[in-house]
């Protein structure tokens, strides 16, 4: 089946600092992908759609210049938190839409900001 | 419209028995309903998924009941186990302008031996 990648599992940053978190398709192309966050027991919340070679879209409340995403090639996108605070501290998970298989969810960023 | 409802936020159910979830939509766009199984500090995996044009679709113990007049949809975890622990979640996705899909707001199962 398809496969999502998602690097690191887990951090620890200072507060100010950025974060870069990566995620890759393993075998197929991923030309969207969708970036969630979600608080502890609570679902996942839609933060941005990235399109491969294109601009991100962001929902509404999002900070896009806090959370920028790259989506350069069709199997890598990556989410960096800028100026990290500790209300950023969550779990960041992405996600792709492969044809045959449907949606698929990376393993998940676990980032605290101290 | 785009919300999708879901109910009990916790479950508890004796091993062997049977775990039911449900979830309610308001947007008839909608055309794909998918459930997830999320283990905590994992990212959520696909347990299974149906499209309106069933009303319902078995894989192994898991199945899905769709209600297209009443917008409803249920997952059924036939003998459950301690092992399907989890928090589980369903969506949506239909032809509503938004590829992400929607998430309902999650059932903690716990399942005791």
């Amino acid at each position: 089946g398809a496969v999502v990648s998602q690097h690191p599992s887990w951090v620890i940053c200072k507060s100010g600092t950025s974060v870069k978190i990566e995620c890759r398709s393993l075998d197929f192309q991923a030309t969207t992908m969708f970036w969630y966050r979600q608080f502890p027991k609570q679902s996942l919340m839609l933060m941005a759609t990235s399109n491969e070679g294109s601009k991100a879209t962001y929902e509404q409340g999002v900070e896009k210049d806090k959370f920028l995403i790259n989506h350069a090639s069709l199997t890598l996108s990556t989410l960096t938190v800028t100026s990290a605070h500790p209300e950023d501290s969550s779990f960041y998970i992405c996600s792709a839409d492969e044809v045959a298989y449907g949606y698929t969810f990376g393993s998940g960023t676990r980032l605290t900001v101290v | 419209q785009q919300q999708v409802k879901q109910s009990p936020q916790s479950l508890i159910v004796q091993k062997g028995g049977i775990s039911i979830i449900n979830c309610a939509y308001e947007n008839t766009a909608f055309d794909y309903f998918p459930w997830y199984q999320q283990f905590p500090g994992k990212g959520p995996a696909l347990l299974i998924a149906i499209r309106p044009d069933v009303s319902e679709k078995k894989e192994g113990r898991f199945t899905i009941s769709f209600n297209k007049s009443a917008k409803q949809f249920s997952l059924h975890i036939m003998d459950s186990q301690p092992g399907d622990s989890a928090t589980y979640f369903c969506a949506a996705k239909g032809d509503t302008g938004r590829r992400a899909l929607t998430f309902g707001s999650g059932t903690r199962l716990q399942v005791q031996p």
